[in-house]
């Protein structure tokens, strides 16, 4: 079955520069979210669309900023990288933003050095 | 608010021993929903089970097991017959009210080892 595809899985970046995290959810799903995993931690929700509308929004920094597409995959843009930044970042999809399990893909693994 | 509180940071056993892995959760929301999610060693996180406020029958799928108790607030998951498979970080969350989001517990780290 198709799951939640999340790209790049690895990504090095320096302080101060930007990154782009991209998330294709399940066929027929409308709701996307963003979780930021750091280590050692469990996942802090950043934020959320459904239907191309944002949702609901947790401790998403200023410095990032999300959209969803018309073909409902999602980006993440990251801007001004800290090192705290440093974490795996998961990308979810659920058919309805209320009431059904998520389903999260593989996570990026994000450096910042 | 919502909370999800995992008092049992790690666990160890030995293969085929039964573990039992709590969660206790906290809203003020009548409608709400509870989840177990495992992630192994690769990172991944994936889901075991849904449940919703207004449905308290345990369930049972091959080798685990759920204890939902309102009048307690708690969630518990038992593993029986533990393999060495097993061996992950187990996430309780909740999703309550209106929200989207999934508050997450803390994770208890079980290791299974022969």
């Amino acid at each position: 079955a198709a799951g939640v595809i999340q790209s790049p899985r690895h990504l090095i970046k320096e302080k101060r520069e930007t990154a782009t995290l991209k998330c294709y959810p399940i066929p027929r799903h409308d709701t996307v979210y963003w979780y930021q995993q750091g280590p050692g931690q469990d996942p802090q929700f950043l934020i959320s669309f459904y239907e191309k509308m944002q949702s609901d929004k947790g401790s998403i920094p200023d410095r990032f900023s999300a959209q969803q597409f018309s073909d409902y995959h999602s980006e993440l843009n990251m801007s001004s990288l800290e090192l705290g930044d440093s974490a795996l970042y998961f990308c979810a999809s659920s058919l309805s933003h209320l009431r059904t399990e998520a389903f999260f893909g593989q996570g990026t693994r994000l450096t910042v050095v | 608010a919502q909370k999800v509180t995992q008092a049992q940071t790690e666990i160890s056993v030995v293969e085929k021993e039964d573990v039992t892995l709590d969660c206790v959760y906290e809203t003020r929301d009548t409608t709400y929903y509870l989840f177990w999610y495992k992630q192994p060693p690769s990172g991944e996180l994936v889901f075991l089970i849904r449940r919703n406020s207004f449905d308290e029958q345990n369930e049972i799928s091959g080798r685990y097991s759920w204890n939902f108790q309102k009048s307690t607030s708690s969630f518990n998951f038992t593993i029986t017959a533990s393999q060495v498979v097993d061996s992950a970080v187990y996430f309780c969350a909740l999703k309550a009210g209106t929200a989207s989001k999934l508050t997450f517990g803390t994770g208890t780290r079980l290791q299974v080892t022969l």
